[in-house]
């Protein structure tokens, strides 16, 4: 059964960026896709963007475009979200979760969830 | 984007009592060419990470008691929770796979009577 881990809380000042990773610990997510969704405080779900290792290309929200990079590193089944020019109201849970692809297309849904990454951002 | 809108924001049951939620998507998720609703739902229990609970709108992942289940096609869907347990409190999401940027509902809470 594959677990997502990712790395921990983080603390920034507005105005600097965050890398996340996310391993894939019992499994690897070379066929799924791996999406990035955040969750400020008492809020709902955000989905940031998201990256198709097999095709080597990422799908960013219109709202981060410019801000966030997502990437993953197949030989070690670990992916990475960074987002940059940080504002005190992204102080957030970021959640990183594996797609099931539906087959010949780019859509998937979500199945695997990671436990999370508190990004404080605070000066 | 497609707008997710849920129905009702909160919702209290007695245990074992029926609950419905119901979600509306500004445009039909349904893809003509394989007629699926392109439709997921998830539960996300307080501290803790969504799980999947429905995809295509009313497939129940692995796992899943059959207590839940989901309908709808096109712009209008629901989950319902025949028989609602204690375990079941938590905040169910739905989310549109039908087009970049994929989109939640704004949630709707589930407590207990």
């Amino acid at each position: 059964q594959v677990q997502l881990v990712q790395s921990g809380a983080e603390v920034k000042k507005p105005g600097s960026s965050v890398k996340v990773s996310c391993k894939a610990s019992g499994g690897t997510f070379s066929s799924y896709a791996i999406s990035w969704v955040r969750q400020a405080p008492g809020q709902g779900l955000e989905w940031m963007g998201g990256i198709i290792p097999i095709f080597g290309t990422a799908d960013y929200a219109q709202r981060f475009q410019g801000r966030v990079t997502i990437t993953a590193d197949e030989s070690t089944s670990t992916a990475y979200m960074e987002l940059s020019s940080l504002r005190s109201e992204e102080t957030a849970v970021y959640y990183c979760a594996r797609g099931v692809m539906v087959p010949a297309s780019k859509h998937y849904y979500m199945d695997v969830w990671g436990n999370g990454t508190t990004v404080t951002v605070s000066s | 984007d497609i707008v997710m809108t849920q129905s009702p924001d909160s919702l209290t049951v007695s245990l074992g009592e029926r609950a419905t939620i119901n979600c509306k998507s500004s445009q039909s998720v349904l893809y003509s060419s394989n007629y699926k609703n392109y439709l997921a739902w998830y539960q996300q229990r307080p501290g803790q990470p969504p799980k999947l609970l429905i995809y295509w709108a009313s497939t129940r992942e692995s796992g899943v008691p059959d207590r839940f289940s989901g309908s709808g096609s096109g712009t209008d869907f629901s989950l319902t929770i025949s028989s609602l347990q204690a375990e079941d409190v938590a905040v169910y999401y739905c989310q549109q796979y039908y087009s970049t940027p994929w989109t939640f509902g704004q949630g709707t809470k589930v407590e207990i009577k």
